[in-house]
This record gives structure tokens, C-alpha cells and sequence, in this order.
């Protein structure tokens, strides 16, 4: 099945460090969302974008929806231990979400202490 | 902690058999989706459920199909298991028209 283009793959960094991901897709969608899976869980639900052009925070977790809508980008400042985890971008083209979330195959954050 | 309760959560079953997965949505939500994560990927839609109808499917096989009751709460069902049907099987629910969903811890089912 169709799925969405999010880079990097996975990232190391230093604990403190800023992180910055994206995601693309060959198609439009009128919604944005990200999610953080932690081992053995469900995706958590981080951030959701609605409109393009928006750019909304959540803490230290930023995230724009594209003006083309068919890109969205998810900033982290400061990171911290428990950042650790996968992330995941999904875009969903229709209101009512009947035909379903579309996935990235998700960014794997690492952090060295 | 979402509200969405999956059972059960693991479970280990032989390739030619039937299994039936189980999702309670969080209070209130009336619809509830249905996502096949395999190991590495990204979660991939295969149907939802609003007022106990199928009102959405994505790219999977009939013998995936699924049940919603009158609670809300849903089933997966997948006939003639095959090998590649071993995944993370999550669920979501979300309120009608929404655009976000909230998940399940999931059940890992493993083929054999």
C-alpha cells in the first residue's frame, strides 16, 4: 500500500540537540498528523495539522503543514531521554477519514546521553 | 493513555486458521479503523467502522473483515491465516468526522 516519504530513516544525536523530520507525499492531503510509538505500544498522538500553511506547538514539538499540502515537518528543541522512540507522520485526505490514514515508515530517534 | 483497549495481546496461531481480534473505543468515539503494522513499517489502513457499517477499506483481501456493535466496541476477523499476516494489529477510534485518532496498544499476532 501507498506510503508517505519521511526522512531521515534515523537519527543519533546528542541529548540537548534540536531534531528536524519531514515527510512527503505525491499527493495532497487535507490533514496532517504525528505520531511517537515507544516499543510494544500504539502510536501516541503528537501533534494534528488542518489547514496549509499552519504551524502548531505542542511543548517542545513544533510542526507545519505544507503550503503545497503535500508536505509536513515536525521540529523537536532541547531533546531529552525520553524523546527516544519512532515517529511516525500520516496524512489523511478526506473529513470524515473513511478512506483511512496514510503512514510514513516512520524516523527512528536515538539519543546519546 | 487513550482510552482504547485491545485484546488480546499477544497470540500465536497456525497458518490455514481463523482469529478474531477485539477493540474497545474510548467513551464516546463512534468510529473505529482497523491498521496492520508489520515489523519496520508504517501502520497500513484496512477498513473502518461507523454505526456498524463498513464505511471504508483500504488495499486488503476479503477474508480480513470486521464486526462493530452497538457499544461501539469491534472486531477483526482474518480467515485462512497466512504467513505474512503476522504483524502488530492496532485500533483506533475517533469521533465521527474527526481527524485524528487515538490507538490501542495493539495485538501482535504471530503465524506459524
Amino acid at each position: 500500500g501507498q506510503q508517505l516519504n519521511q526522512s531521515p530513516q534515523s537519527m543519533f544525536i546528542q541529548e540537548g540537540e534540536d531534531v528536524s523530520m519531514n515527510c512527503t507525499s505525491s499527493s495532497i492531503f487535507n490533514t496532517w498528523l504525528w505520531y511517537k510509538q515507544d516499543p510494544g505500544e500504539g502510536p501516541v498522538l503528537l501533534i494534528a495539522l488542518y489547514k496549509a500553511g499552519e504551524l502548531t506547538s505542542n511543548g517542545r514539538l513544533t510542526a507545519q503543514f505544507g503550503i503545497t499540502r503535500k508536505d509536513s515537518f515536525l521540529n523537536i528543541s532541547a531533546s531529552i531521554p525520553s524523546d527516544v522512540g519512532i515517529y511516525f507522520c500520516a496524512g489523511l485526505r478526506t473529513g470524515g477519514g473513511a478512506d483511512g490514514l496514510t503512514f510514513g515508515k516512520g524516523t527512528h530517534l536515538i539519543i546519546q546521553p | 493513555e487513550t482510552g482504547v483497549t485491545q485484546s488480546p495481546t499477544h497470540l500465536i496461531k497456525t497458518r490455514g486458521q481463523q482469529v478474531t481480534l477485539r477493540c474497545s473505543s474510548q467513551s464516546g468515539h463512534n468510529t473505529v479503523s482497523w491498521y496492520q503494522q508489520a515489523l519496520g513499517q508504517g501502520p497500513q489502513f484496512i477498513f473502518q467502522y461507523y454505526r456498524e457499517e463498513e464505511n471504508g477499506r483500504g488495499n486488503f483481501p476479503p477474508r480480513f473483515s470486521g464486526l462493530q456493535f452497538p457499544n461501539y466496541s469491534s472486531e477483526l476477523n482474518v480467515n485462512a491465516l497466512e504467513l505474512d499476516d503476522s504483524a502488530l494489529y492496532l485500533c483506533a477510534s475517533s469521533l465521527e468526522g474527526a481527524r485524528g485518532a487515538f490507538f490501542g496498544q495493539g495485538t501482535r499476532l504471530t503465524v506459524v
